[in-house]
């Protein structure tokens, strides 16, 4: 039982270049969702799901772009990199309300 | 307003010191309020939670108080240690049927430093 796996860990893009994190989950939860953590930022909520086929936008969604076509897969994409998306991401899930999340590992991005 | 603010940014105690770390919300709709732990290079972790019907909780040594009328909680750590340094995050959120339901507003963080 992995929980969450996020993939890669770290990424190096230039700007322009287009590229998908991964986040993949065997826990079967509704809610996965999407952060970056920028020093001094804390957590700041990209995009998020509650099910297969529904997304909505977080606090911070420009230049991302999400998908959710099954329970466990929930990939965000970068469609054009820019050095302010330079950050750690954060892939999050929950059952429900009132429950904690349960975050990945991180993969940490670079755009030069 | 969806705000949680966290106070202090970053604090540095000596070993079997006890950090205390402050959140206030403005949202009286908010009845779960969960604290995570986050070590360098890895994801927050729940660490543990309250809700506004107790006045604290205590796990171990990590202790939640909480105020309801002055609208604040904090994170109380008993005989610090070196491990126990990471960076803290209070949360809240409140509970309704919808789909906002499930989101977690986040202070932004408080960095912990034990030193021996």
């Amino acid at each position: 039982n992995a929980g969450v796996t996020q993939t890669p860990k770290f990424q190096v893009l230039k700007t322009g270049q287009s590229m998908t994190l991964q986040c993949a989950q065997d826990m079967n939860h509704e809610y996965m969702s999407w952060y970056r953590q920028d020093p001094g930022m804390g957590l700041r909520l990209i995009h998020y799901s509650v099910g297969a086929g529904i997304t909505d936008q977080g606090e911070v969604p420009n230049g991302y772009n999400v998908s959710r076509s099954t329970t466990e897969d929930f990939p965000l994409r970068l469609l054009s990199a820019a050095p302010s998306q330079t950050s750690v991401y954060f892939c999050a899930i929950s059952t429900g309300t009132g429950r904690g999340y349960t975050f990945g590992s991180g993969t940490r991005l670079t755009v030069v | 307003q969806q705000q949680v603010k966290q106070s202090p940014q970053s604090l540095i105690v000596q070993k079997g010191g006890i950090p205390i770390i402050n959140c206030a919300y403005e949202n009286t709709a908010f009845d779960y309020f969960p604290w995570y732990q986050q070590f360098p290079g890895k994801g927050p972790a729940l660490l543990i939670a309250i809700r506004p019907d107790v006045s604290e909780k205590k796990e171990g040594r990590f202790t939640i108080s909480f105020n309801k009328s002055a609208k604040q909680f904090s994170l109380h750590i008993m005989d610090s240690q070196p491990g126990d340094s990471a960076t803290y995050f209070c949360a809240a959120s409140r509970t309704y049927s919808g789909a906002g339901s499930y989101q977690l507003t986040f202070g932004k963080g408080t960095k912990l430093s034990v030193i021996p």
